[in-house]
């Protein structure tokens, strides 16, 4: 059971260009978000969904979009990267009334 | 969704108890507390939860007192592993919110001293 899986784990972009990372889960869960965290500081949600085809925005969703075509993948898309997106980036998911949030491990990015 | 606070850091022995305080004031009827882990960077790691009673499992213990204000997590024989940073959520359950918010304060950076 992979559970919760990003790709790719490092990435390095140039400011400007757009890239798209990837979270896909294996528990068939309904709900799934992405969280970014800035050193020394805690996770702060971006976007989530609560099944396909439904997305919505979280705290600091500018500069980034969501699709969700299927339960399993829940891709993050960087239009136009800026040097205020380097951060680690977390994917996540639960089940409709889990309690418990499974988060991935991680992508590094750096944009310069 | 409630405001958490936490300090910023604890140490505590290798084998000892360390408990972690959570101050959470403005909680209100229908939230649960969340405790989360982070080590290394990783990514959090679910701990515990509850309401109002105390919880116990497998990793650690919750202690929330009557007036539901603050609570304590335990972690009764505290190994080298559980050095991480630790956070204290107040939320509506799933049940009753679905927007997933886990709002993730700065929590306490727990070390566990050999």
């Amino acid at each position: 059971n992979a559970g919760v899986t990003q790709t790719p784990k490092f990435q390095v972009l140039k400011t400007g260009q757009s890239m798209t990372l990837q979270c896909a889960q294996d528990m068939n869960h309904e709900y799934m978000s992405w969280y970014r965290q800035d050193p020394g500081m805690g996770l702060r949600l971006i976007h989530y969904s609560v099944g396909a085809g439904i997305t919505d925005q979280g705290e600091v969703p500018n500069g980034y979009n969501v699709s969700r075509s299927t339960t399993e993948d829940f891709p993050l898309r960087l239009l136009s990267a800026a040097p205020s997106q380097t951060s680690v980036y977390f994917c996540a998911s639960r089940g409709a009334t889990g309690n418990t949030i499974y988060f991935g491990e991680g992508s590094w990015l750096t944009v310069v | 969704d409630a405001k958490t606070t936490q300090p910023p850091s604890m140490d505590c022995a290798e084998g000892r108890a360390a408990n972690l305080p959570c101050n959470h004031s403005t909680i209100s009827g229908n939230e649960y507390v969340y405790w989360y882990r982070q080590i290394h960077s990783q990514g959090p790691q679910y701990i515990i939860h509850g309401l109002k009673n105390n919880e116990t499992n497998e990793m650690a213990s919750l202690i929330i007192t009557e007036d539901r204000k603050s609570s304590t997590l335990i972690l009764p024989h505290a190994t080298l592993r559980d050095t991480a940073v630790y956070y204290c959520i107040v939320r509506l359950p799933p049940q009753r919110d679905s927007s997933y918010k886990l709002i993730f304060g700065s929590g306490t950076r727990l070390l566990v001293r050999p």
